[in-house]
């Protein structure tokens, strides 16, 4: 099976743009949970989907926000960017709660506000 | 909610010895023990995890340990080569949830 795949790679943006990032999940995986990675504050949890509905959400302002679409692939939307908001955001899909708890991360992408 | 620490934050060994590094939890109710490497520009990977029936899990080099009582686990890698060199990290996840808590990361080098 493909593994996790996220597009973009990298992306650059200026303070005050909106920026949508897009996670393909492993085929059959029915749940996706978005992380931010900074040096910091290591691995954050932002939000997980699961059948197109938000189940958890971590601590983080609602300019962070998410859905899922009936494939299970996600998107994740940051709108009026700050320069915090650079960080990797890695997805990462697991099958479903329930037989497997397993969560298989994507390769990132790496935004930078500038 | 769940907190993780985990310790140390950086551990150098020689190729051939021991590297042990320990997480403790704050949930009591969480049940899935997961640990990740992470090499340098590269995704997290899942390595080995432990549930809460499960006191001990080894898969050749790598060992994982859990103390429900205390709420500490611990990673165990024996015979280190210098590919073992990456950021290590250990997660909880509570009953119920789908939510990985981390902890900071440990940074392992193994030098030849």
């Amino acid at each position: 099976k493909a593994g996790v795949t996220q597009t973009p790679r990298y992306l650059i943006k200026t303070r005050g743009q909106q920026v949508t990032l897009s996670c393909s999940p492993i085929s059959g995986h029915r749940s996706v949970s978005w992380y931010q990675q900074t040096p910091g504050q290591g691995l954050q949890f932002l939000f997980e989907y699961f059948s197109e509905t938000q189940r958890n959400k971590g601590n983080f302002p609602g300019r962070f926000s998410g859905r899922q679409f009936s494939n299970s692939r996600s998107e994740m939307n940051v709108s009026t960017l700050e320069l915090g908001d650079s960080a990797l955001y890695l997805c990462a899909s697991s099958p479903d709660r329930v037989i497997s708890y397993e969560q298989y991360f994507g390769p990132g992408t790496r935004l930078t506000v500038t | 909610g769940e907190n993780v620490e985990q310790h140390p934050s950086t551990l150098s060994v020689q190729e051939g010895d021991s590297a042990v590094i320990k997480c403790t939890y704050s949930d009591s109710a969480s049940n899935y023990f997961p640990w990740y490497k992470q090499e340098l520009g590269k995704r997290p990977q899942l390595i080995i995890d432990i549930r809460s029936n499960v006191g001990e899990k080894k898969d050749q080099r790598i060992a994982v340990t859990l103390n429900k009582t205390a709420k500490h686990f611990s990673l165990h890698i024996t015979e280190t080569q210098p590919e073992d060199s990456a950021v290590y990290f250990c997660a909880a996840l509570s009953i119920g949830y789908s939510t990985l808590t981390f902890g900071k990361g440990t940074m392992l080098l193994v030098s030849p």
